[in-house]
Formats: C-alpha cells, sequence, structure tokens
C-alpha cells in the first residue's frame, strides 16, 4: 500500500492564481480531510469527507473548494490564491480513530 | 468548546533523560485523546490513543500516556530519550462530529547527544 500520497510537493503560486492540491489514498478509507499547518497554530481542518459525494466544512474553509467524486481522491482546490494561504497543506484519510497523513505539499504563495 | 494546550513550545531533553510533553484538555463527555509526531519535512504519524480503559497507554517507539481525568491531562512520556526522538509532537482530542480532531500547537522536543 502507498497509503496517502499527495502531490506536489512544493508550489509557488502568484496572488490569485488557481490550483489543485491533490490527494489520494488505497486504503479504501472512507473519511478524508484536508488540514493546514501553520507555525505556532497547529493543524487546522479545511474541509472533510464521510464518502464519496460528501463534503463539508471545517474550520477555516473560506478560499478553498473540495469534491469527492470516488473513495480513492480528494482534491483540494484554491480559487484564487492569497499570501495568507501560504501554508504546508496535509491530506489525511481515517481508519476507526487513527488518521493517516499524507507527506505535505508546501505552497508558497507571492 | 473542545479545546487542547501544549503549554511548552519546546522540551529540551539530555539522551538517556526521561522525557515528558505535556497536554491538557477540556471536553464534554469522555475524552478521546490522541498523540502524533511528525519528524522533519514528513507527515503526521499516530503513537498512541486512550479511549476507554488502563489510564496508562504505551504506544509506538517505545511512548506511553498517562491520561489523568482529575487534571484533564495525557501527558507523553518516554523513561529514556533518544536522539532519534527528536521532533514535533502534537496532542489531539476528538471533537464533537466523529473522526474530527481539534489540535494542540505541538512541542519541539529536542534530544541533545
Amino acid at each position: 500500500n502507498a497509503g496517502v500520497t499527495q502531490t506536489p510537493k512544493f508550489q509557488v503560486l502568484k496572488t490569485g492564481q488557481s490550483m489543485t492540491l491533490q490527494c489520494a489514498q488505497d486504503m479504501n478509507h472512507e473519511y478524508m480531510s484536508w488540514y493546514r499547518q501553520d507555525p505556532g497554530m497547529g493543524l487546522r481542518l479545511i474541509h472533510y469527507s464521510v464518502g464519496a459525494g460528501i463534503t463539508d466544512q471545517g474550520e477555516v474553509p473560506n478560499g478553498y473548494n473540495v469534491s469527492r467524486s470516488t473513495t480513492e481522491d480528494f482534491p483540494l482546490r484554491l480559487l484564487s490564491a492569497a499570501p495568507s494561504q501560504t501554508s504546508v497543506y496535509f491530506c489525511a484519510s481515517t481508519q476507526g480513530e487513527t488518521q493517516y497523513f499524507g507527506p505535505g505539499t508546501r505552497l508558497l504563495v507571492l | 468548546a473542545q479545546s487542547v494546550a501544549q503549554p511548552e513550545d519546546q522540551v529540551n531533553v539530555a539522551e538517556g533523560n526521561p522525557l515528558t510533553v505535556k497536554c491538557t484538555y477540556s471536553v464534554s463527555g469522555n475524552p478521546y485523546l490522541f498523540w502524533y509526531v511528525q519528524y522533519p519535512n514528513r507527515g503526521l504519524q499516530f503513537l498512541l490513543k486512550y479511549i476507554t480503559g488502563d489510564n496508562l497507554v504505551k504506544g509506538s517507539y517505545g511512548f506511553e500516556a498517562e491520561f489523568n481525568k482529575s487534571q484533564t491531562s495525557f501527558h507523553l512520556k518516554k523513561p529514556s530519550a533518544l536522539v532519534s526522538d527528536s521532533a514535533l509532537y502534537f496532542c489531539a482530542v476528538r471533537g464533537h462530529s466523529n473522526y474530527q480532531l481539534i489540535w494542540g500547537a505541538g512541542t519541539k522536543l529536542i534530544i541533545k547527544p
């Protein structure tokens, strides 16, 4: 099993550009989530999904969209990038009470 | 509201000494508590969890945590620290909805040879 994979590993955007962060898991987990990690703030939940076709907002959803067309994939879209979205983004899938994290995407918005 | 506090931004320990990373929580009802570790440039990895039962929980890499209901704490411990234990440690509590976690800010653990 590859576990949770994320692409790209690093991305630089200009303000106003859009992009999609990819996330995939091969463990057949129903629940997936996106977090952003900022220094001194821990992880904050952006969006989550309890299964294909079902998504919901987390703590900091503004500026981000998600979709879940399959169990495996859970892409995160930045609609119009802003410098405040400079962060490290983690995707996770959950089995039982345990979350499995991808390696992260480091995003810099100029 | 559910919350988690990690009062120390950084903990420094000499190799071979015992280590403690502190975590306190505030929840309504019975807490589901977790510790995760993040090595540099990596995603978070699950260490251990407390759901119910014995207050002393054993996890990966020789770590353990003690649940203390009266002090609302869930401190992470290890009897003898290794340099390779140096990493960022996060405490978390399950939120109102199933599977959602509320995270502490993290504690950087530095083990010096």
